[in-house]
């Protein structure tokens, strides 16, 4: 079984500019997860989606964070304008139940340095 | 919203020596919990897991973990690391209630010296 797939890997970008992510998960995985890591720290979930819909998206910092699963497969996290503290590591998620318990599996994740 | 404390940031420990990882969690109803490890390159993964039942729970590779409710702890053990554990070690708290979200700890680097 296939994992979830992110890509890219590892981007740089300067601060003002604009990045997106992609990621891949599970095949048949209904819920889809966008953590942040800050180095030092864990995973701090950014936006969770049940299929295609938003079902948390409070720690999302809208103003310059976006995030989309437009059929319910794939999703695309942007920001833009990026700033000095979005560098972190950005882990997409997956898991198969309807009613997530918590057991998620994780991508190798898309490392952001903002310069 | 519940919080998890790891106790330590930095453990260091020699091959054969045993473990134990402290968590506690703050949110006072039911909840699942879950310890997570990202070996060096690696993404991360699911080490063991707590829903219910007996409040001892084994894991992959010789972990276990038990759920002390009283005490809203959840530490992670194993008798005798090996250099292959070197890794971070991530406790998590889900609320057991519909859709609320999974809460990491700041994770707790593991270093086995051979």
């Amino acid at each position: 079984e296939a994992g979830v797939a992110q890509s890219p890997r590892y981007k740089i970008i300067e601060k003002r500019q604009s990045v997106a992510f992609w990621c891949n998960p599970i095949s048949g995985h209904a819920t889809l997860y966008w953590y942040q890591q800050i180095l030092g720290q864990g995973p701090k979930l950014l936006i969770q989606f049940q299929n295609n819909g938003v079902v948390d998206d409070s720690q999302l910092p809208k103003d310059r964070f976006s995030a989309e699963r437009l059929k319910g497969v794939d999703s695309t996290l942007k920001i833009q304008p990026a700033k000095l503290e979005d560098s972190a590591v950005y882990l997409c998620a997956s898991s198969p139940n309807r009613a997530p318990n918590g057991e998620l599996f994780f991508g190798e994740g898309s490392r952001l340095t903002v310069l | 919203a519940q919080s998890v404390s790891q106790h330590n940031h930095h453990v260091i420990l020699s091959e054969a020596a045993s473990l134990e990882l402290g968590c506690n969690y703050s949110y006072g109803g039911t909840v699942n919990l879950f310890w997570y490890v990202q070996y060096p390159g690696q993404h991360l993964q699911l080490l063991l897991k707590y829903f219910s039942g007996d409040p001892l729970v084994k894991g992959i590779k010789g972990f276990e973990a038990e759920f002390i409710k009283s005490k809203f702890s959840f530490n992670l053990r194993k008798p005798s690391v090996q250099w292959s554990d070197t890794a971070e070690y991530f406790c998590a708290v889900k609320e057991n209630s519909g859709y609320s979200t999974l809460t990491f700890g700041k994770g707790t680097m593991l270093l086995v010296s051979p």
